[in-house]
């Protein structure tokens, strides 16, 4: 079966520092990977999306950024962090293709407080 | 583009009740996928069920099903006999046939259920 892990589960860091959140997939191949960030009480917001390994894109202009350095690894990063960073990050897998019937796959969220 | 309104922020149903939840949606694309996911306090994002723009029938799962009115652009989610496990919040999302497997999200509904 397929399990998504996403580290930390909570984070509080100072503005202007670096950051680096991770998630992995085990149990596929090829996956499309996501990033998503929630604020309090509101929808996801799509922040990245891959396709395969190098391959990002970028839905929302900010000072965050993406890698996918492996198959199943998904990592989040910014190099100084703004208050306005905070919020709760998901990660998302959905089986690789375009099919409408898919569903994603998520993780359990790092909630991150900039301070 | 894509969008989801969900115009009910919150919502109470009495235990053992049934509860709808609105979902409109608007798209340009001729075939999409339409998808409730369940967030408990929790946070993790659980999927409950998938409705295809061509299907003929409405989706059912469980206690879940989907009202899907093509021509009024709504997916409203029903929930039979709710229990108290049952409260969290709601979102609705959708996939187009023409944005690579990207999700948009409504900005959710919290229910309630009072035993």
């Amino acid at each position: 079966s397929q399990t998504i892990h996403q580290w930390p589960a909570t984070l509080v860091q100072p503005v202007g520092s670096p950051l680096s959140l991770e998630c992995t997939v085990e149990g596929t191949s090829n996956p499309n990977l996501y990033w998503y960030r929630q604020a309090a009480g509101r929808g996801l917001q799509l922040l990245f999306y891959s396709v395969g390994i190098g391959q990002i894109s970028s839905e929302v202009p900010q000072n965050l950024s993406a890698s996918r350095p492996q198959d199943r690894q998904f990592i989040l990063s910014s190099k100084k962090l703004l208050l306005s960073d905070s919020g709760f990050y998901l990660c998302a897998w959905r089986r690789p293709g375009t099919g409408l019937t898919y569903e994603q796959y998520f993780g359990p969220g790092t909630r991150l407080t900039v301070t | 583009a894509q969008k989801i309104t969900q115009t009910q922020p919150g919502m109470f149903v009495q235990e053992k009740e049934a509860v709808t939840l609105d979902c409109t949606y608007d798209t340009s694309d001729p075939s999409y996928g339409l998808f409730w996911y369940k967030q408990p306090s929790s946070g993790e994002m659980i999927f409950l069920i998938y409705q295809g723009s061509y299907d003929q029938q409405n989706a059912t799962e469980g206690r879940y099903s989907l009202n899907f009115q093509k021509a009024r652009k709504s997916a409203n989610l029903v929930i039979s006999a709710s229990q108290l496990g049952d409260s969290a919040m709601y979102f609705c999302a959708m996939i187009g046939a023409t944005n690579a497997g990207k999700s948009t999200f409504g900005d959710g509904t919290t229910l309630t259920v009072k035993p």
